[in-house]
């Protein structure tokens, strides 16, 4: 069965200060996985993805996120935050092999201190 | 290219009653999946349309319902709505290969008194 853990609930960062969002994944098959961002009032927009094809990822606004297999992670990160950071994210995984679904994790809320 | 639309944007209701809300997806995609989220229960599955047919569905009883049109827009259906359906409703769209990348609309959020 698909699944994602985030740890954290909500994280705290200093403007300037490395962002560390981690995700771990539980996937029957190669999973995809996948990241979002939810601003207030909004829906959620694509960070980036992962596909196999690398196991470090680049997404838009700075972040990037690695695949660990022998970790199962998927861990989030930017070096340096900025407070329109400030957010809500998701760790997402593809479902099983046939299907078109997404399992999200719980959320991390993220708050960057000016 | 714009992106995947909903309507309305809020919504209040009341016990008992039914609620229908519509979603547009980008210009070319097939597919159109729905979710829930909510505080307690976070995003949940719902269901996925593609070519008019529903290719999967979740965990979620039979009053909750959906269709789509053959110009990709969909519509979801809640009958006799209760308390607990007060959540924010996502539509997202994608061309429709598997595992294939999502874009989410801006949500309806369904309150229920």
């Amino acid at each position: 069965a698909q699944s994602v853990t985030q740890l954290g609930s909500h994280v705290s960062v200093s403007e300037g200060a490395l962002v560390l969002l981690r995700c771990n994944y539980s996937s029957s098959v190669p999973p995809y996985l996948f990241w979002y961002v939810q601003y207030p009032n909004q829906g959620l927009q694509l960070l980036l993805k992962y596909t196999s094809a690398a196991t470090l990822v680049k997404g838009i606004n700075g972040f990037e996120a690695e695949f660990k297999k022998s970790e199962t992670s998927f861990h989030l990160t930017k070096p340096s935050a900025h407070m329109s950071d400030a957010a809500e994210y998701f760790c997402a995984v593809s479902g099983p092999t046939g299907a078109n679904n997404l399992f999200f994790g719980t959320g991390t809320r993220l708050t960057v201190i000016p | 290219k714009a992106g995947v639309t909903q309507t309305p944007r809020y919504l209040i209701k009341t016990r008992g009653q039914q609620v229908t809300l519509s979603c547009s997806p980008i210009s070319g995609h097939r597919s159109v999946s729905w979710y829930q989220q909510t505080p307690g229960q976070g995003l949940q599955f719902l269901f996925e349309y593609f070519s008019e047919t529903q290719r999967n569905k979740g965990n979620f009883p039979g009053r909750f319902s959906g269709r789509q049109f053959s110009n990709s827009r969909s519509e979801m259906n809640v009958s006799t709505l209760e308390l607990g359906d007060s959540a924010l409703y996502l539509c997202a769209s994608s061309h429709g290969t598997l595992q294939e990348t999502q874009y989410f609309g801006p949500g309806t959020r369904l309150l229920v008194l």
